[in-house]
């Protein structure tokens, strides 16, 4: 079945600093792969969303990477601040960014001032 | 201001009743998702629908969760019986067609069920 992984263990980056996080995924090969942002008790809030086909997407101080043949994706925070402490979730889907999401368990951020 | 909107907030119910949660998603979304999200399992999808029709409820126990959609302002998801393995946030979330295929999930503020 398909898997996602990404670090179980939380990331802590000073206030400044660019924070990275990986999503690596087997036994699929997704068209879209998605980045949400969840905070405390509430639901997931989407990012940024790139094709199978782009290697690289940009929006503001975020970027992400796409490698389909290493499997992974890299989601990158520049000029990280405090407020984007939160956990973050790579998705993936295969025939439309609306088809049969399926989640990772996230990467939770801390950014300390 | 466009939002999913799940009923209710937060559930605490006896093992062996029945619950029914539900989700009116955004006006014009055609596509609808379930997920169930624990610390030990993460958001998993139980079902969802295109245009009200079930496209996938594999991640969904059958034998005691039923999901539907009356109509296209309401999803329900439903346990009978519940016991307390079924406690979790439920989310639901919906999508819009898009013609090249972006497009993005919204989801709701999920429903924190208790089963004691």
């Amino acid at each position: 079945s398909q898997k996602i992984e990404q670090n179980s263990e939380a990331l802590n980056i000073q206030e400044g600093k660019t924070a990275t996080l990986t999503c690596n995924y087997t036994n699929y090969s997704p068209a879209y792969l998605q980045w949400y942002r969840q905070d405390p008790g509430r639901g997931p809030v989407f990012l940024l969303l790139i094709r199978e086909n782009e290697k690289e997407k940009r929006k503001e101080r975020l970027k992400v990477t796409f490698d389909t043949t290493l499997k992974q994706s890299l989601f990158h925070i520049t000029a990280s601040q405090p407020a984007d402490s939160a956990t973050y979730l790579c998705a993936i889907s295969r025939y439309s960014s609306a088809s049969k999401i399926i989640f990772g368990s996230g990467t939770r951020l801390s950014i300390r001032p | 201001d466009a939002r999913v909107t799940q009923t209710p907030r937060h559930k605490v119910t006896e093992m062996g009743q029945e619950v029914t949660m539900r989700c009116q998603p955004i006006l014009g979304h055609n596509t609808v998702f379930w997920y169930r999200q624990t610390m030990m399992q993460g958001l998993e999808l139980l079902a969802y629908f295109r245009n009200r029709a079930p496209l996938d409820d594999s991640g969904m126990p059958k034998d005691r969760f039923s999901a539907e959609m009356p109509d296209a302002t309401l999803a329900t998801l439903k346990i009978q019986p519940s016991e307390p393995r079924d406690s979790a946030v439920y989310f639901c979330a919906s999508a819009p067609t898009s013609l090249d295929g972006d497009t993005e999930a919204f989801f709701g503020q999920g429903t924190r069920l208790t089963v004691v």
